[in-house]
């Protein structure tokens, strides 16, 4: 496989901020993308790295560091709405995407 | 702008029956396609992926087929379903400004 690793599960509260760390394999590293999917649902598409550094966008900010294989999605002034599973995947040789098993957040009051 | 087509959104399938989901793409030209799989509680396996018409690469052996037949036309197949056919199918194609994949709304198969 293509080695992603996420946490499977996290809960957090309302207002706070929550970071959800990717580690994937890095040979044939092709771009880092974030997806957000609500339960029942497709996956929608939040950021992509494909240099080092941080990428923000309003609420959520993503992170990469090529050479560590590490990546993170940053969550701010969590909403309830937020409660979804997020996605880590990394594209590959040919245009391929593989992505991670996800990790299940749960925003409580 | 470019919007993502996939159906059907539910279906349920004996064991042993055909399968054909469709997936097409409006709004672009040449995009890359591709077949995913998610199974109760788990990631996006990917099954099939396609760069042109009648190019198809599969990812993992199975019970599946994929052609492309037409630029923007993606079908996913099976000539008899097993149990371990059941979850969540997504199509999806390969934007051009971040190389991100935009997907379809998903056929949830159930085989019984």
């Amino acid at each position: 496989g293509q080695n992603i690793d996420q946490p499977t599960e996290m809960t957090a509260t309302e207002g706070a901020i929550v970071q959800i760390n990717c580690t994937y394999q890095t040979s044939g590293f092709n771009g880092l993308f974030w997806y957000q999917q609500h339960a029942g649902e497709a996956p929608t598409f939040l950021s992509y790295n494909v240099l080092d550094g941080l990428e923000e966008k309003g609420r959520f900010s993503s992170f990469l560091s090529r050479s560590k294989g590490y990546s993170y999605l940053l969550l701010k002034e969590l909403q309830m709405k937020d409660s979804a599973s997020y996605l880590c995947a990394r594209g590959g040789d040919f245009n391929k995407f593989y992505f991670g098993s996800g990790t299940k957040l749960n925003v409580k009051p | 702008s470019q919007t993502i087509h996939q159906w059907p959104a539910t279906l349920v399938q004996p064991v042993g029956s055909p399968l054909s989901l469709e997936c097409t793409v409006e709004g672009t030209s040449n995009p890359n396609l591709y077949w995913y799989r998610q199974a109760a509680g788990r990631g996006l396996q990917l099954l099939f992926y396609s760069v042109g018409i009648g190019q198809i690469s599969s990812e993992v052996p199975q019970n599946l087929s994929a052609s492309r037949p037409q630029d923007r036309q993606f079908i996913l197949s099976s000539k008899k379903l097993l149990l371990s056919d059941s979850g969540f199918y997504l199509c999806a194609w390969e934007g051009f400004q971040g190389g991100e994949a935009f997907f379809g709304q998903g056929t949830r198969l159930t085989v019984v």
